[in-house]
């Protein structure tokens, strides 16, 4: 069972640089979201979507972008990469109806900007 | 401000042990979800509880939802080192057609053997 899975793991960065975080998920699941978790910060939301085509802003969102196309897939973009943004990003899905249900995480997406 | 208050952050303890982490806020949630981290994965879920004063138990592990939904606690009974592991709350909150899912900073366990 697949569920969530990130690419890439790892990744370098230096300042000024751009990526893409890869998410996709095979539970048909309409809301997908990105975290990020920092050292006594816990998790904070980044973006989130309710479904394709549909996105909207967490707490966190600022140099960050996303976007989604499919169901399956929420890649979450760096523009141009700082230090500040060195953290663990994990993404979640999970049904969208209701307030109790399950998120599941990928395995995270260790970012580290030199 | 944080919205939803853990405690304690660091709890070190040895295998036998009980012990109970807590999770506050001053704001009403519809449900409130405990995960747990291990070391280089994602958090998983243990327990969804959504009427006050719900008591759930799994195995070893005692949840319970306040009585005015606004705080959550998880009892340990005879602690296990495979308890180790970092312990999220999650509250989640009515925001229009969605609900909005909040963390706390979570609770680092350690059980010594």
């Amino acid at each position: 069972n697949a569920g969530v899975t990130q690419t890439p793991k790892f990744q370098v960065l230096k300042t000024g640089q751009s990526m893409t975080l890869q998410c996709a998920q095979d539970m048909n699941h309409e809301y997908m979201s990105w975290y990020r978790q920092d050292p006594g910060m816990g998790l904070r939301l980044i973006h989130y979507s309710v479904g394709a085509g549909i996105t909207d802003q967490g707490e966190v969102p600022n140099g960050y972008n996303v976007s989604r196309s499919t169901t399956e897939d929420f890649p979450l973009r760096l523009l141009s990469a700082a230090p500040s943004q060195t953290s663990v990003y994990f993404c979640a899905s999970r049904v969208f109806s209701g307030a109790s249900g399950e998120l599941f995480f990928g395995e995270g997406s260790r970012l580290t900007v030199l | 401000t944080q919205l939803l208050e853990q405690s304690p952050q660091f709890l070190s303890i040895q295998e036998g042990e009980n012990l109970t982490v807590y999770c506050n806020s001053s704001s009403v949630f519809s449900s409130l979800q405990w995960y747990r981290q291990e070391p280089g994965e994602g958090p998983v879920l243990l327990v969804t509880v959504v009427t006050g004063g719900e008591v759930k138990k799994l195995k070893r592990l005692t949840f319970q939802f306040g009585d005015a939904r606004k705080d959550s606690s998880l009892h340990i009974t005879a602690a296990q080192p495979g308890d180790t592991g970092l312990y999220l709350c999650a509250g989640a909150r009515s925001g229009g057609s969605n609900y909005k899912l909040t963390f706390g900073k979570g609770t680092l366990l350690t059980v010594n053997p």
